[in-house]
Formats: C-alpha cells, sequence, structure tokens
C-alpha cells in the first residue's frame, strides 16, 4: 500500500512564505511521478494548481511554485495572502494498476 | 468554457447500487481520459477510478474495484461511476476530473455529487 504523506497542518503570516511538502513511501520523489498540487476550500471542489512538478495552469497565481526539495515535491507559497488559507493536496504518479495516489493534504492557515 | 457536472448523487442503502454521471461540455470529450474522485465526510481526496477516451484503458482502486465500474458514451459527452455493493465507507463526495493525459495532470473538476450510504 503506498502512502504519500504530507505536513497535516501549516502556519504562515500574511506576507509571509511557507513551503508545503509531499513524500512517497517507495523513496524519494521524482519528476517521473508528475507531481501535482490542488488547493481546496471549504464547501468547494478542488483546483489544480501545479503539474509536472512546476508548471503552472494559467490560472495559477505567480505567488505559487512547485519543485523537488530533498527527496520530496515541495509547493511554495511567496507572498501568501489571505485568500490561500486552504487545504493543499499533492497527487503523484505511479502508474500500472493504480496509477494515481493523493496525499492526506495540508491545513494551511494564514494567521 | 469546461464545464463538467456531476449527478445522480443520493442516499443508498447498504448494498444498494448508484450510477453516477458527469455531463461535460466546453471541449472535445472524446480526446480526454477521464476520472472519479472522492472525499468522505472531513477527510482527504481518494482517486477511485480512470478511463481512458477510447475507453481501452481502465483502473480502480483496490477499494473499489470489483464492486464499481466507470464507463463512458462520448456521443453523449458523458462519464459513468456504477456503484454495487455499498458499503458505509463509500459514503463520500464523488467529483469528475478531465486528465490531460500531456501535462499528466487533472485540471478540470466538477463540483461533485454527495453519495450517502447508510440504514
Amino acid at each position: 500500500q503506498t502512502v504519500v504523506t504530507q505536513e497535516p497542518s501549516l502556519t504562515v503570516s500574511p506576507g509571509g512564505t511557507v513551503t508545503l511538502t509531499c513524500a512517497s513511501s517507495t523513496g524519494a520523489v521524482t519528476s517521473g511521478y508528475y507531481p501535482n498540487w490542488f488547493q481546496q476550500k471549504p464547501g468547494q471542489a478542488p483546483r489544480a494548481l501545479i503539474y509536472s512538478t512546476s508548471n503552472k495552469h494559467s490560472w495559477t497565481p505567480a505567488r505559487f511554485s512547485g519543485s523537488l526539495l530533498g527527496g520530496k515535491a515541495a509547493l511554495t507559497l511567496s507572498g501568501v495572502q489571505p485568500e490561500d488559507e486552504a487545504e493543499y493536496y499533492c497527487l503523484l504518479y505511479y502508474g500500472g494498476a493504480h496509477p494515481w495516489v493523493f496525499g492526506g493534504g495540508t491545513k494551511l492557515t494564514v494567521l | 468554457e469546461v464545464q463538467l457536472v456531476e449527478s445522480g448523487g443520493g442516499l443508498v442503502k447498504p448494498g444498494g447500487s448508484l450510477r453516477l454521471s458527469c455531463a461535460a461540455s466546453g471541449f472535445t470529450f472524446s480526446s480526454y481520459s477521464m476520472n472519479w474522485v472522492r472525499q468522505a465526510p472531513g477527510k482527504g481526496l481518494e482517486w477511485v477510478s480512470s478511463i481512458s477516451s477510447s475507453s481501452s484503458y481502465i483502473y480502480y482502486a483496490d477499494s473499489v474495484k470489483g464492486r464499481f465500474t466507470i464507463s463512458r458514451d462520448n456521443a453523449k459527452n458523458s462519464l459513468y461511476l456504477q456503484m454495487n455493493s455499498l458499503r458505509a465507507e463509500d459514503t463520500a463526495v464523488y467529483y469528475c476530473a478531465r486528465y490531460v493525459s500531456s501535462w499528466s495532470t487533472f485540471d478540470y473538476w466538477g463540483q461533485g455529487t454527495l453519495v450517502t450510504v447508510s440504514s
């Protein structure tokens, strides 16, 4: 059973910078896992932010960036805004019969 | 404008069946793989099933394999999830999501439909 692990919760001050990470129980996360990041606010559907490690969708604010960091996928928010308070999920690709696994999510509080 | 609209959710007894639908518009449905993702109340996202554009490739999470069947009708721009032998742990909001293979991403999501399995 593959497990994808994220920080359960993080707190950041408005205007600050925070990095969320995404680890795989199978080992280091590489670009071959095509890391995706999604934002979800209460009562809303998830919204795609980042794909294939570091690529932004046309609607993704510039303050969001994706990378690989220390064997994990990472999502960095720079100049955090109050509206960035949300749950963030990573998604990794494993191929085979069970191709996709979501992380457990990180609840980001802007305080 | 890309739109995905799920329907078919509701209250069903354990052991019962339900068929979810996802109506797609604003893009060439037959060119994209599609997915179902669910979210139990207060919990995280769980990938459920994927189907390729021509239905040639189908995958399921272990938690639903043998009980759920994904299908699509490209002529009707619709995605389906037939759910049988439902359990309390299948209670969740079910989302359909478009998959862009060249980007390896789920870019557009529907608003979801709630399935409640309870006696």
